[in-house]
């Protein structure tokens, strides 16, 4: 079966950098497209960023270009969400997806938690 | 870049009544990229409907997905207890991916 697991969440001062890691299993993962979509607390959702099945291309929101890079291992079944310069409105779950189909997120993780606060 | 309104923000109704929610877009649409999610409290995203009118995998027919150009409705027939929880649409244009706001389906 499809399994998304997060990892790599927790409390950052503001301006300090976190890296998301996010473990593939249970379907060919290098031939899925994936995404980082993130919820603020008590809010909806926003999609963050998306890269190609090889990794050759990115795409990132506009709340977070030149701040977030997103990579992946296809060798390891890993995406993951390089935040530099994090800020206090960065605060949320922080889901990986998978994309089916060229942009249903059909499957997703149970989410890490971020909180940026001095 | 599209925005998604969806509407009414909070759905009062009963189990066994029909729920009708609504997504409209600030501009046309492709029909083939929209999509409508359920999220429960402490849980991830669940996709429901994807196409506009396909169910995913699993999802029970009471629910339904319809529209066209920038109106779009999720439709729930008969509210089963375990439907109560925040609706999200969610469509595709152009290397960009927007969601609405939700609508929140609570017992009355």
């Amino acid at each position: 079966q499809v399994q998304l697991v997060e990892s790599g969440g927790g409390v950052v001062q503001p301006g300090r950098s976190l890296r998301l890691s996010c473990a593939a299993s249970g379907f060919s993962f290098s031939l899925y497209s994936m995404h980082w979509v993130r919820q603020a607390p008590g809010k909806g959702l926003e999609w963050v960023a998306f890269i190609w099945y090889d990794g050759s291309r990115k795409y990132y929101a506009d709340s977070v270009r030149g701040r977030f890079t997103l990579s992946r291992d296809n060798s390891e079944n890993a995406l993951y969400l390089q935040m530099n310069s994090l800020r206090a409105d960065d605060t949320a779950v922080y889901y990986c997806a998978r994309d089916w189909n060229s942009g249903v997120f059909d499957y997703w993780g149970q989410g890490t938690l971020v909180t940026v606060s001095s | 870049e599209i925005v998604l309104t969806q509407s009414p923000g909070t759905l009062s109704l009963s189990p066994g009544e029909r729920a009708t929610l609504s997504c409209r877009a600030s501009q046309s649409a492709s029909s083939s990229s929209l999509a409508w999610f359920q999220q429960k409290p402490g849980q991830a995203p669940r996709l429901l409907i994807y196409g506009t009118s396909s169910r995913a995998t699993g999802v029970p027919d009471r629910f339904s997905g319809s529209g066209s150009g920038a109106d779009f409705t999720l439709t729930i027939s008969r509210l089963e207890p375990e439907d109560f929880a925040v609706y999200y649409c969610q469509q595709y244009s152009s290397s960009f991916w927007t969601f609405g706001q939700g609508t929140k389906v609570e017992v009355k």
